[in-house]
């Protein structure tokens, strides 16, 4: 069964709203998750490192302030996209070891209008 | 920092038939390979991954080669069956637990 649990699967906002994608290790404590970028027919592009208890590590070109990560607790990270555009309608996803093996989450849809 | 190279971009084989996709990487700090495969509207899923101190691992159909030396390592799909048809992702990092950089994909289909 699944081991990291990503909510919601797709979300459609307006322009200037933000949304957050929320990302869950079951059953076991994830101290990193990563998450990804991905575009249609395109491979996965790492954005941060999120860290349990302290600031996200950011891939150059990722804006940190659009793209908030918050890693408050060892089995829940959040991906706030801030103040959307379509310009970040995307693929987003996540993932976290466990057992010496990495494995992803399902995956976020956001379309922004 | 770490280059995966991917090829092919598709693939078609007819089924019954064996599929082979290879990379190569270029940080000779990378010992873990995973690879994964994403159906449409999915996320990754793990399929088989080998680290540098082994040369080849197999899993039923499944079979990974590494070459640390050349820095190539394969998949292998053999008797390849319609469901086998997704993207797959070869990727490295230094362990499972650093930053994994992907490959750029491959298309897979099988052909009934």
């Amino acid at each position: 069964g699944a081991v990291v649990s990503q909510h919601p699967s797709r979300v459609i906002c307006k322009s200037g709203t933000s949304v957050k994608i929320e990302c869950r290790s079951l059953d076991f404590q994830a101290t990193t998750m990563f998450w990804y970028r991905q575009f249609p027919k395109k491979s996965l592009m790492l954005m941060a490192t999120s860290n349990e208890g302290s600031k996200a590590t950011y891939e150059q070109g990722v804006e940190k302030d659009k793209f908030l990560i918050n890693h408050a607790s060892l089995t829940l990270s959040t991906l706030t996209v801030t103040s959307a555009h379509p310009e970040d309608s995307s693929f987003y996803i996540c993932s976290a070891p466990v057992n010496e093996k990495l494995f992803f989450g399902s995956g976020t849809q956001l379309s922004v209008l | 920092g770490e280059n995966v190279e991917q090829h092919p971009s598709t693939l078609s084989v007819q089924e019954g038939d064996s599929a082979v996709i290879k990379c190569t990487y270029s940080d000779s700090a990378s010992n873990y390979f995973p690879w994964y495969k994403q159906e449409l509207g999915k996320g990754p899923q793990l399929i088989i991954d080998i680290r540098s101190n082994v040369g080849e691992k197999k899993d039923q159909r499944i079979a990974v080669t590494l070459n640390k030396t050349a820095k190539h390592f394969s998949l292998h799909i053999t008797e390849t069956q319609p469901e086998d048809s997704a993207v797959y992702f070869c990727a490295a990092s230094e362990t499972s637990y650093d930053k994994v950089i992907f490959g750029p994909g491959t298309s897979l289909s099988v052909i009934p």
